[in-house]
């Protein structure tokens, strides 16, 4: 079975301060994905990465930033923690990048940022 | 450009009676759809997809879904449904030469089983 596992079930942040969010995968697959879900919204995707050091700007990019140094992590950053960036995010991953694959979804993480 | 809609918020069944959760589709080419099931605090799970073939397809937890072109939608089904099937259920289509990454989820659709 995929796994998927992400660093934290629940962070607690202050307004600016900068915030890492870790997603693992255990499954060596190409694509990685981070959404963040807020309720009435469904998931809205902010970046994925198809390969090391990829990135693609998702839908709301705005205010996060991304790194994949190593194919099984991808690394959501928050540069300076608004409470409009609080809520609750996805990471996922897929085998390749053909458009029938399935995604796997890690735990999620909820983000309260006072 | 590729859309999806979830029009009910909220779906309500009462144990052993089948139920439907609607989602209906827009894209450009071929689509490929897609259900998951989340529940509470927990990830989204795959529940079936539909690629080509079978119009219906069945997928975990004896759930299924029907594909229609003509009506566009992909309505997700049970003949029965069980108080654990209580959980929040999204609909996700991507176009055939569409990024994996690029699916577009719908709102989410929660369902609650009652005994």
């Amino acid at each position: 079975d995929v796994k998927v596992t992400q660093s934290s079930r629940y962070l607690v942040k202050r307004t600016g301060e900068k915030v890492f969010l870790e997603c693992v995968q255990d499954m060596d697959h190409e694509n990685m994905f981070w959404y963040r879900q807020d309720p009435g919204l469904g998931l809205r995707l902010i970046y994925f990465s198809y390969d090391v050091k990829m990135k693609e700007k998702g839908d709301i990019p705005e205010g996060y930033s991304v790194s994949r140094e190593k194919k099984e992590r991808f690394s959501l950053i928050l540069e300076s923690a608004s409470t409009n960036q609080t809520s609750m995010y996805l990471c996922a991953s897929t085998m390749t990048s053909g458009p029938g694959e399935t995604q796997y979804f890690g735990p999620g993480t909820r983000l309260l940022v006072l | 450009a590729q859309s999806v809609a979830q029009p009910e918020d909220q779906v309500n069944v009462a144990e052993g009676n089948p139920l439907t959760v609607k989602c209906t589709y827009s894209v450009s080419g071929n689509p490929y759809l897609f259900w998951y099931v989340q529940y509470p605090n927990r990830g989204l799970q795959f529940l079936l997809k539909y690629i080509t073939g079978d119009n219906l397809v069945k997928g975990s937890y004896g759930f299924e879904a029907e594909f229609n072109k003509s009506q566009t939608s992909f309505h997700l089904k049970k003949p029965s449904a069980l108080v654990s099937d209580s959980a929040l259920y999204f609909c996700a289509v991507r176009d055939y030469n569409t990024n994996a990454g690029k699916s577009t989820f719908g709102d989410g659709t929660t369902l609650t089983v009652k005994p």
